[in-house]
Parts: C-alpha cells; sequence; structure tokens
C-alpha cells in the first residue's frame, strides 16, 4: 500500500528564517510526486510535480527536491504570505484511476 | 490555465433533504475528476473518481448511495449528497486533471452543514 508521511506536522518561522519541509513515501514505481499549499477554507493550489530522482523545480521562495524514498521543500527567506498547509501527494505508475495518495501535511506559521 | 470552480461555496441544510454540488473545468476538458471530503486539520480523503460518460469509481467504504456523482460532460461533474445527516457536514473539494498531465486541479470547496 502507498504510504506518504510528512513532518513535522507544524513549523513555526520567523519571517526570513529559512526551513526545510519532509516528505517520505513508500510506493511500487513512483509515477510522480506533487506538491500543494493549502490556505484555511480553500482547496490546495498546485505547486510542483517532480518525477524523477535528483529533479529539482523552484517557484519563487520555494524550492522542490526529489530522492528515490523522500521529498524536500524549501522554504527560503519565509514571508508571512508563506503561511499555509503544504500538502505532499504521490502517484503510483499503478494508481487505478490515476489517485493521489495525500500525506498529512505540514501546518506553516511565519511570524512577521 | 487549468482553474477549477465549485458551486455552491458553502450551503447549509436540513436533515433528510438533499443537495447537489458542482464542479466545473473552466479553461480544459477534464477527462477524470475526482471527489474529496476533508475533516478540520486532516488531509484529503478520496471518497470517488469519476470518468466522462461512465460510472464513477467509489473508495472502500464510501456509500454510492449516498453521494451520487455524474460525470455528464467534460467540464461538469455533480455530488449529490443524499438524506444528508449531521454526520455528512464537511469540507467537500472536487479536482480534475488535464488529459495527459498527471497533476490534479482543484476546486475551492465546499462547506456543508446539515442542522
Amino acid at each position: 500500500e502507498d504510504q506518504v508521511t510528512q513532518s513535522p506536522e507544524a513549523l513555526r518561522l520567523q519571517e526570513g528564517e529559512s526551513s526545510s519541509l519532509n516528505c517520505s513515501y513508500t510506493v511500487s514505481g513512483l509515477r510522480g510526486l506533487f506538491w500543494y499549499r493549502q490556505d484555511p477554507g480553500k482547496g490546495p493550489e498546485f505547486l510542483f510535480t517532480l518525477y524523477s530522482a535528483g529533479e529539482e523545480k523552484e517557484k519563487e521562495r520555494l524550492k522542490a527536491t526529489l530522492t528515490k524514498k523522500e521529498s524536500f521543500l524549501h522554504i527560503t527567506a519565509p514571508k508571512p504570505e508563506d503561511s499555509a498547509t503544504y500538502l505532499c501527494a504521490v502517484q503510483a505508475r499503478r494508481a487505478a484511476g490515476n489517485k493521489l495518495t495525500f500525506g498529512g501535511g505540514t501546518r506553516v506559521l511565519v511570524k512577521p | 490555465g487549468a482553474v477549477v470552480s465549485q458551486h455552491p461555496s458553502w450551503v447549509i441544510c436540513k436533515s433528510g433533504t438533499s443537495v447537489k454540488i458542482e464542479c466545473r473545468s473552466l479553461d480544459f476538458q477534464a477527462t477524470t475528476m475526482f471527489w474529496y471530503r476533508q475533516f478540520p486539520k486532516q488531509s484529503l480523503m478520496l471518497m470517488a473518481t469519476s470518468n466522462e460518460g461512465s460510472k464513477a469509481t467509489y473508495e472502500q467504504g464510501v456509500e454510492k448511495d449516498k453521494f451520487l456523482i455524474n460525470h455528464a460532460s467534460l467540464t461538469l461533474s455533480t455530488l449529490t449528497v443524499t438524506s444528508a445527516h449531521p454526520e455528512d457536514s464537511s469540507f467537500y473539494i472536487c479536482s480534475a486533471r488535464v488529459s495527459g498531465r498527471y497533476e490534479q486541479y482543484f476546486g475551492p470547496g465546499t462547506r456543508l452543514t446539515v442542522t
């Protein structure tokens, strides 16, 4: 069974204090790993797709990396508007209906 | 691009009534749409996968007679909660997949409260 574990569950940062979120996964044949951002009371917003180990993607202050067992989301010099829950999800090559398996998320709070 | 809308954004209904939630892909055709449920401070729980023109595939433990899903066109899927009860109160979110790509794009969600 595919599994995704995110750590830490919650992260409090000062503005400008860089940090990393971890997403560990177990999947039989990874098709893709996805990062989303979710604000309270809203649907998740797509950030990145990573397909193979060694791949990196960047968007503004966010950078996602992928190894064979985990992915990291690095937040560089965060601002208060980066406060959100960050969700990681995987899709197995054999996933019926292309469905995603989500982790529990990391709630990030950036204080000014 | 890849914008998904949901309507309504929130709804309050009485126990025993039915509620319909619409999910639309605004700028792309979605052969596959997904319906999720999310409880406070928890992650998303997939309820069902729907493909245009065919019956939805429900996840284990989801009552298909209670949560009716229709995917009649490439831009519209609907979720009907039949005979709603207070325990059905939740945040329902749909997503859609662009043909040929693997990521899902999510709608803004619908907050359902059953009194």
